[in-house]
């Protein structure tokens, strides 16, 4: 089943923060993060992994509650340039097929 | 390095022609994922490969598809016939076993 992603658009002013969510109605042993600017390809962002592991970009942080089936990632003072479209795709297993949100649209305002 | 290379950018054909679109991956990465994108149904994976072998190949919509990974950096996915629901823009990933993937800048495919 595919994740849920919360909100699907959010409109911030340059220095606001912004929480994205992603369930999922399966057990999940990751979740990784990805943002897509129009026109381009997805980015890596972030991973984090069942048991607390979490690798990811320096600016950005988010959390994964294994028993919830979520992730929220956090956007503080945002930029810019984080305006795109954020998906997260999960895994319930330690493999590499990934099953995607359809993502939430970030527009970033000066 | 280049990063993940994918020919054509863009390619409209006709419904029933065939199609096949190609990834170089980057050097020294062990998998190679091939993506669906589209408004409706976001992005899909199709199949997978770990050092040039198929390990999931669930995701292909049907019979019309295949892809195969003759060597490690190079991958085709075809499809034949090919209709008009097929189009969608086609993304080429590959990674190491950190999981991060790097995603090629993808195939606009259009089928009339």
């Amino acid at each position: 089943q595919q994740p849920v992603q919360s909100p699907q658009a959010v409109i911030l002013r340059e220095g606001e923060d912004a929480v994205i969510n992603c369930s999922s109605s399966k057990a999940l042993y990751s979740v990784h993060w990805y943002r897509q600017k129009h026109g381009e390809a997805p980015v890596f962002l972030m991973i984090l992994l069942k048991g607390g592991e979490q690798k990811g970009h320096e600016k950005i942080s988010a959390s994964f509650n294994e028993k919830k089936q979520q992730s929220s990632l956090y956007l503080t003072a945002s930029q810019l340039s984080y305006s795109g479209t954020y998906f997260c795709g999960t895994s319930a297993g330690n493999n590499r097929k990934l099953i995607w949100g359809l993502g939430t649209s970030l527009a970033v305002n000066p | 390095d280049a990063g993940v290379i994918q020919s054509p950018r863009h390619e409209v054909t006709e419904m029933g022609q065939e199609v096949t679109l190609r990834c170089k991956p980057i050097s020294g990465h062990d998998y190679l994922f091939w993506y669906r994108q589209t408004m409706m149904r976001g992005l899909e994976l199709l199949i997978y490969f770990n050092n040039n072998v198929p390990i999931d190949d669930s995701g292909m919509p049907e019979d019309r598809f295949s892809a195969k990974m003759p060597n490690a950096s190079f991958s085709t996915l075809k499809i034949q016939p090919s209709e008009p629901r097929d189009s969608a823009v086609y993304f080429c990933a590959s990674s190491l076993l950190d999981h991060e993937q790097y995603f090629g800048p993808g195939t606009r495919l259009t089928v009339t």
